[in-house]
């Protein structure tokens, strides 16, 4: 089956610009979870969304957001990019969230703020 | 490929051998951890996982042991390969919520 697909795998963008990063889960799956993983701080967490809801949030401004869609497709946005948000945006899925054989990741969006 | 973490602790072991990576985790209310590899340009990939009712749990190759009272966590990796390398972190989940809350990472290092 296909794994979990984030787009775009790459992406640079200029320091105050918006981003959109996109997540289709695992076919069936319908909690999709948002991590930011840098050198500095590792993998941290954004939010979850489960069933087009919002179910968990992390400790990020409110810069950042998300949302799911009825295909469980997920986007985050990032506005007003500032240089410390580059890194590696990682979002997971899986079938209701929890401790339920953990996550699928996908390959990530390397973000670039210039 | 993307640098998962620059300033990480390594191991170097050399092919062959055993590793064992140890974590130490934060809550103690944490009931459910899991390892993970990251190899270079992915995402992290699932090992094993290990409920805090137990304290071992044996995969392929791979053998988790979880010790509650000092909230520690290892993998052991039976017979270390070259593509072993990766950086490996835990993780656990804090009273069956919703996010996991991810270790530093190790970067494991096998040598020919």
């Amino acid at each position: 089956k296909a794994g979990v697909t984030q787009t775009p795998r790459y992406l640079i963008k200029t320091r105050g610009q918006q981003v959109t990063l996109s997540c289709s889960p695992i076919s069936g799956h319908r909690s999709v979870s948002w991590y930011q993983q840098t050198p500095g701080q590792g993998l941290q967490f954004l939010f979850e969304y489960f069933s087009e809801t919002q179910r968990n949030k992390g400790n990020f401004p409110g810069r950042f957001s998300g949302r799911q869609f009825s295909n469980s497709r997920s986007e985050m946005n990032v506005s007003t990019l500032e240089l410390g948000d580059s890194a590696l945006y990682l979002c997971a899925s899986s079938l209701e969230g929890g401790p339920n054989y953990g996550y699928t990741f996908g390959s990530g969006t390397r973000l670039t703020v210039v | 490929g993307e640098s998962v973490g620059l300033h990480l602790p390594t191991l170097s072991v050399q092919e062959g051998d055993n590793s064992i990576i140890n974590c130490a985790y934060s809550n103690s209310a944490s009931d459910y951890f899991i390892w993970y590899k990251q190899e270079s340009g992915k995402g992290p990939q699932f090992i094993i996982d290990i409920r805090s009712n137990m304290d071992k749990r044996q995969g392929q190759r791979v053998t988790v042991l979880l010790n509650k009272t000092v909230k520690h966590l290892s993998l052991q990796i039976a017979a270390t390969q070259p593509g072993d390398s990766a950086v490996y972190f835990c993780a656990e989940n804090l009273n069956y919520g919703q996010n996991f809350v991810f270790g530093p990472g190790t970067r494991l290092s096998v040598l020919p």
